[in-house]
């Protein structure tokens, strides 16, 4: 069992289309960071959110942290093919931090 | 800025063997930190390194070390490779200690054990 859920695991939409990813847990994170991963490559830092309800935005991708500081989720408008990877939530809890399992998102053109 | 780099990118051993992971962090950063990454467990904290001193410690068998040298280079050695341990090995820089600041993720070492 993952101490960060992510939500849903794959995730297959055509171009244009809007989309949710859920990363929740019962435990409390100083902070979550959320990354992208794409074939062959490290995962590339995205966002990094601190504060309970915190919204941040970066282009088309609205990111929030829950206001217990529990979950967070990751909205992306008008998915572009040029979204495609691997999106991972991660928590930091004792200066560890703790990754999600992944949602594996694919934009057709 | 060159970024993270880990070598070899790929490797295939046999069980019972020891392999030993190279990690070069941006230049200036003194920790790095290990992860491995599979498609069962996802990506899953080995250790972190600062400055030569391991700072913190996942959840893995002894047989996974690893150390940093003064140059803040990191190596990460398995020793009695298991079918299991074959997964994609990342390494990530950051300025500070802790998981809380912004990691630099090299592109992996993929490690096969037949």
């Amino acid at each position: 069992t993952q101490l960060l859920e992510q939500s849903p695991q794959f995730l297959s939409i055509q171009e244009g289309e809007n989309l949710t990813v859920y990363c929740n847990s019962s435990s409390v994170f100083s902070s979550l960071q959320w990354y992208r991963q794409e074939p062959g490559e490290g995962p590339v830092l995205l966002v990094t959110v601190v504060t309970g309800g915190e919204v941040k935005k970066l282009k088309r991708l609205t990111f929030q942290f829950g206001d217990a500081r529990k979950d967070s989720s990751l909205h992306i408008t008008a998915a572009q093919p040029g979204d495609t990877g691997l999106y991972l939530c991660a928590g930091t809890q004792d200066n560890m931090l703790t990754f999600g399992g992944g949602t594996r998102l694919m934009v057709k053109p | 800025k060159a970024g993270v780099t880990q070598t070899p990118r790929y490797l295939i051993k046999t069980r019972g063997q020891q392999v030993t992971l190279s990690c070069s962090p941006i230049s200036g950063h003194r920790s790095v930190s290990w992860y491995q990454q599979t498609p069962g467990q996802g990506l899953q904290f080995l250790f972190e390194y600062f400055s030569e001193t391991q700072r913190n410690k996942g959840n893995f068998p002894g047989r996974f070390s690893g150390r940093q040298f003064s140059n803040s280079r990191s190596e990460m050695n398995v020793s009695t490779l298991e079918l299991g341990d074959s997964a994609l090995y990342l390494c990530a820089s950051s300025l500070l200690a802790g998981g809380a600041n912004e990691q630099f993720f090299g592109p992996g070492t993929r490690l096969t054990v037949l």
